[in-house]
Protein backbone atom coordinates (compact mmCIF):
# COMPACT_ATOMS: atom_id res chain seq x y z
CA UNK A 1 0.00 0.00 0.00
CA UNK A 2 1.40 3.67 -1.46
CA UNK A 3 1.29 6.03 1.64
CA UNK A 4 2.20 9.48 1.98
CA UNK A 5 2.68 11.77 4.71
CA UNK A 6 2.21 15.06 4.96
CA UNK A 7 4.25 17.30 7.49
CA UNK A 8 2.94 19.68 9.85
CA UNK A 9 0.01 18.59 9.68
CA UNK A 10 -1.05 21.63 11.32
CA UNK A 11 0.69 25.03 10.66
CA UNK A 12 -0.28 28.62 11.66
CA UNK A 13 2.04 31.52 11.32
CA UNK A 14 2.11 35.46 10.68
CA UNK A 15 1.30 37.41 7.46
CA UNK A 16 5.06 37.81 5.37
CA UNK A 17 6.81 34.84 7.00
CA UNK A 18 7.78 31.89 5.13
CA UNK A 19 7.14 28.21 5.61
CA UNK A 20 7.73 25.06 3.57
CA UNK A 21 5.15 21.56 4.01
CA UNK A 22 6.61 18.19 3.06
CA UNK A 23 5.59 15.52 1.27
CA UNK A 24 7.29 12.11 2.03
CA UNK A 25 6.74 8.56 0.75
CA UNK A 26 8.71 5.24 0.60
CA UNK A 27 6.98 4.46 -3.07
CA UNK A 28 8.22 5.73 -5.89
CA UNK A 29 5.35 8.14 -7.96
CA UNK A 30 4.95 8.68 -11.87
CA UNK A 31 4.14 12.06 -10.95
CA UNK A 32 3.47 14.38 -8.13
CA UNK A 33 0.54 17.18 -7.34
CA UNK A 34 -0.11 19.40 -5.08
CA UNK A 35 -3.64 21.03 -4.26
CA UNK A 36 -5.19 23.30 -1.91
CA UNK A 37 -8.74 22.90 -0.83
CA UNK A 38 -11.11 25.56 0.55
CA UNK A 39 -13.77 24.65 3.33
CA UNK A 40 -16.96 23.32 1.82
CA UNK A 41 -15.48 22.84 -1.51
CA UNK A 42 -13.27 20.44 -3.66
CA UNK A 43 -9.67 20.74 -4.05
CA UNK A 44 -8.30 22.58 -6.99
CA UNK A 45 -5.08 21.40 -8.92
CA UNK A 46 -1.94 24.14 -8.22
CA UNK A 47 0.75 21.96 -10.02
CA UNK A 48 2.34 18.66 -11.62
CA UNK A 49 5.97 17.46 -11.06
CA UNK A 50 7.21 14.65 -13.09
CA UNK A 51 10.62 14.71 -13.11
CA UNK A 52 13.48 13.69 -10.39
CA UNK A 53 14.31 17.11 -8.76
CA UNK A 54 12.06 19.19 -10.98
CA UNK A 55 11.26 22.47 -9.36
CA UNK A 56 8.02 24.75 -10.26
CA UNK A 57 7.30 28.03 -9.21
CA UNK A 58 3.55 29.37 -9.17
CA UNK A 59 4.09 33.01 -7.89
CA UNK A 60 5.10 32.60 -4.01
CA UNK A 61 5.45 29.14 -4.47
CA UNK A 62 7.98 26.73 -5.20
CA UNK A 63 7.27 22.79 -5.69
CA UNK A 64 10.31 20.50 -5.52
CA UNK A 65 10.04 17.07 -6.38
CA UNK A 66 12.77 14.63 -5.14
CA UNK A 67 15.54 13.34 -6.66
CA UNK A 68 13.93 9.93 -6.02
CA UNK A 69 10.11 10.82 -6.75
CA UNK A 70 9.44 9.72 -3.50
CA UNK A 71 9.14 12.81 -2.32
CA UNK A 72 7.97 16.86 -2.54
CA UNK A 73 7.85 20.32 -0.85
CA UNK A 74 5.92 23.02 -1.38
CA UNK A 75 7.55 26.29 -0.02
CA UNK A 76 5.95 29.90 0.40
CA UNK A 77 7.36 32.79 0.62
CA UNK A 78 5.62 35.94 2.65
CA UNK A 79 2.93 34.16 3.22
CA UNK A 80 -0.99 35.63 2.53
CA UNK A 81 -4.06 35.38 4.56
CA UNK A 82 -4.97 34.12 0.90
CA UNK A 83 -2.87 30.99 1.17
CA UNK A 84 -4.69 29.81 4.34
CA UNK A 85 -6.47 26.70 3.18
CA UNK A 86 -5.95 22.83 3.30
CA UNK A 87 -2.74 21.70 1.16
CA UNK A 88 -2.78 18.05 -0.46
CA UNK A 89 -0.06 16.18 -2.36
CA UNK A 90 -0.89 12.84 -4.56
CA UNK A 91 1.36 11.08 -6.25
CA UNK A 92 0.39 9.37 -9.51
CA UNK A 93 0.65 6.01 -10.55
CA UNK A 94 -1.93 2.86 -12.11
CA UNK A 95 -4.44 5.43 -13.27
CA UNK A 96 -4.95 7.07 -10.06
CA UNK A 97 -3.98 8.97 -7.25
CA UNK A 98 -2.72 8.64 -3.71
CA UNK A 99 -3.31 11.40 -1.51
CA UNK A 100 -1.23 12.86 1.20
CA UNK A 101 -2.44 12.71 4.60
CA UNK A 102 -3.35 16.88 4.26
CA UNK A 103 -1.50 19.97 6.05
CA UNK A 104 -4.28 22.85 7.51
CA UNK A 105 -2.25 25.67 6.80
CA UNK A 106 -3.41 29.08 8.89
CA UNK A 107 -2.38 32.18 7.85
CA UNK A 108 -2.69 35.39 10.94
CA UNK A 109 -3.11 38.30 9.62
CA UNK B 1 -14.02 23.82 -21.22
CA UNK B 2 -14.69 20.82 -18.78
CA UNK B 3 -17.14 21.33 -15.84
CA UNK B 4 -18.11 18.75 -13.20
CA UNK B 5 -21.30 18.73 -11.53
CA UNK B 6 -22.14 16.58 -8.04
CA UNK B 7 -25.51 16.47 -6.55
CA UNK B 8 -26.95 16.96 -4.32
CA UNK B 9 -24.45 19.38 -2.20
CA UNK B 10 -25.73 18.56 1.32
CA UNK B 11 -27.77 15.33 2.17
CA UNK B 12 -28.50 13.74 5.33
CA UNK B 13 -30.14 10.50 5.45
CA UNK B 14 -31.34 8.09 8.48
CA UNK B 15 -29.39 5.23 9.30
CA UNK B 16 -30.47 1.77 6.68
CA UNK B 17 -31.91 3.99 3.84
CA UNK B 18 -30.51 3.75 0.27
CA UNK B 19 -27.96 6.23 -1.49
CA UNK B 20 -27.77 7.54 -4.58
CA UNK B 21 -25.12 10.30 -5.18
CA UNK B 22 -24.14 11.14 -9.02
CA UNK B 23 -21.64 13.07 -10.74
CA UNK B 24 -21.32 14.10 -14.45
CA UNK B 25 -18.51 15.88 -16.70
CA UNK B 26 -19.05 18.14 -19.58
CA UNK B 27 -16.58 19.04 -22.00
CA UNK B 28 -14.91 16.13 -22.67
CA UNK B 29 -15.02 12.61 -23.90
CA UNK B 30 -13.46 8.84 -21.95
CA UNK B 31 -12.56 10.64 -19.06
CA UNK B 32 -10.88 8.99 -16.08
CA UNK B 33 -13.58 9.00 -13.38
CA UNK B 34 -13.09 8.88 -9.41
CA UNK B 35 -15.08 8.50 -6.61
CA UNK B 36 -13.79 9.76 -2.86
CA UNK B 37 -14.50 10.16 1.14
CA UNK B 38 -12.81 12.78 2.83
CA UNK B 39 -13.13 12.90 6.24
CA UNK B 40 -13.17 16.20 8.15
CA UNK B 41 -9.81 18.50 7.50
CA UNK B 42 -7.84 15.30 6.00
CA UNK B 43 -6.42 13.59 2.88
CA UNK B 44 -8.88 11.95 0.37
CA UNK B 45 -9.86 8.32 0.56
CA UNK B 46 -10.32 6.68 -2.84
CA UNK B 47 -13.48 4.91 -2.74
CA UNK B 48 -13.95 3.68 -7.04
CA UNK B 49 -12.55 4.47 -10.07
CA UNK B 50 -13.53 4.06 -13.68
CA UNK B 51 -11.66 4.04 -17.01
CA UNK B 52 -14.17 3.08 -19.06
CA UNK B 53 -18.00 2.30 -19.53
CA UNK B 54 -19.04 -0.06 -17.42
CA UNK B 55 -15.14 -0.66 -15.93
CA UNK B 56 -15.50 -0.40 -12.14
CA UNK B 57 -12.63 -0.57 -9.82
CA UNK B 58 -13.41 -0.67 -5.85
CA UNK B 59 -10.50 0.04 -3.46
CA UNK B 60 -12.19 -0.33 -0.09
CA UNK B 61 -14.84 -3.15 0.54
CA UNK B 62 -17.58 -1.70 2.42
CA UNK B 63 -21.49 -1.39 2.31
CA UNK B 64 -21.23 1.25 -0.95
CA UNK B 65 -21.22 0.54 -5.03
CA UNK B 66 -20.30 2.81 -7.73
CA UNK B 67 -21.50 2.42 -11.23
CA UNK B 68 -20.78 4.24 -14.87
CA UNK B 69 -23.41 4.10 -17.21
CA UNK B 70 -22.86 6.86 -19.48
CA UNK B 71 -19.45 8.04 -20.36
CA UNK B 72 -19.84 10.80 -18.58
CA UNK B 73 -22.07 9.64 -15.63
CA UNK B 74 -20.60 8.43 -12.24
CA UNK B 75 -22.83 7.35 -9.55
CA UNK B 76 -22.43 6.16 -6.11
CA UNK B 77 -25.17 3.84 -4.30
CA UNK B 78 -25.60 2.17 -1.09
CA UNK B 79 -28.38 0.10 -0.47
CA UNK B 80 -28.52 0.37 3.17
CA UNK B 81 -26.56 3.28 4.77
CA UNK B 82 -24.33 3.02 8.33
CA UNK B 83 -23.38 6.09 10.68
CA UNK B 84 -20.01 5.33 9.70
CA UNK B 85 -20.63 6.31 5.53
CA UNK B 86 -21.27 9.86 6.96
CA UNK B 87 -18.04 12.01 5.04
CA UNK B 88 -17.68 14.65 2.47
CA UNK B 89 -17.70 12.48 -1.03
CA UNK B 90 -16.04 14.17 -3.80
CA UNK B 91 -15.84 12.98 -7.31
CA UNK B 92 -13.10 13.61 -9.99
CA UNK B 93 -12.47 13.17 -13.38
CA UNK B 94 -8.79 12.91 -15.33
CA UNK B 95 -7.97 12.96 -18.70
CA UNK B 96 -5.32 10.63 -17.90
CA UNK B 97 -1.45 10.59 -18.86
CA UNK B 98 0.09 12.25 -15.90
CA UNK B 99 -3.15 11.52 -13.59
CA UNK B 100 -3.84 15.36 -12.83
CA UNK B 101 -7.12 15.72 -11.72
CA UNK B 102 -10.19 17.99 -11.50
CA UNK B 103 -12.89 17.82 -8.89
CA UNK B 104 -16.74 18.72 -8.38
CA UNK B 105 -17.67 20.53 -5.25
CA UNK B 106 -18.79 17.36 -3.14
CA UNK B 107 -21.65 16.18 -1.20
CA UNK B 108 -22.02 16.39 2.39
CA UNK B 109 -23.68 13.52 3.94
CA UNK B 110 -24.93 12.97 7.08
CA UNK B 111 -26.21 9.42 8.56
CA UNK B 112 -28.53 10.59 11.54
Amino acid sequence: TQLLEQSPQFLSIQEGENLTVYCNSSSVFSSLQWYRQEPGEGPVLLVTVVTGGEVKKLKRLTFQFGDARKDSSLHITAAQPGDTGLYLCAGGGNEKLTFGTGTRLTIIP
Amino acid sequence: SQTIHQWPATLVQPVGSPLSLECTVEGTSNPNLYWYRQAAGRGLQLLFYSVGIGQISSEVPQNLSASRPQDRQFILSSKKLLLSDSGFYLCAWSPGGLYEQYFGPGTRLTVT
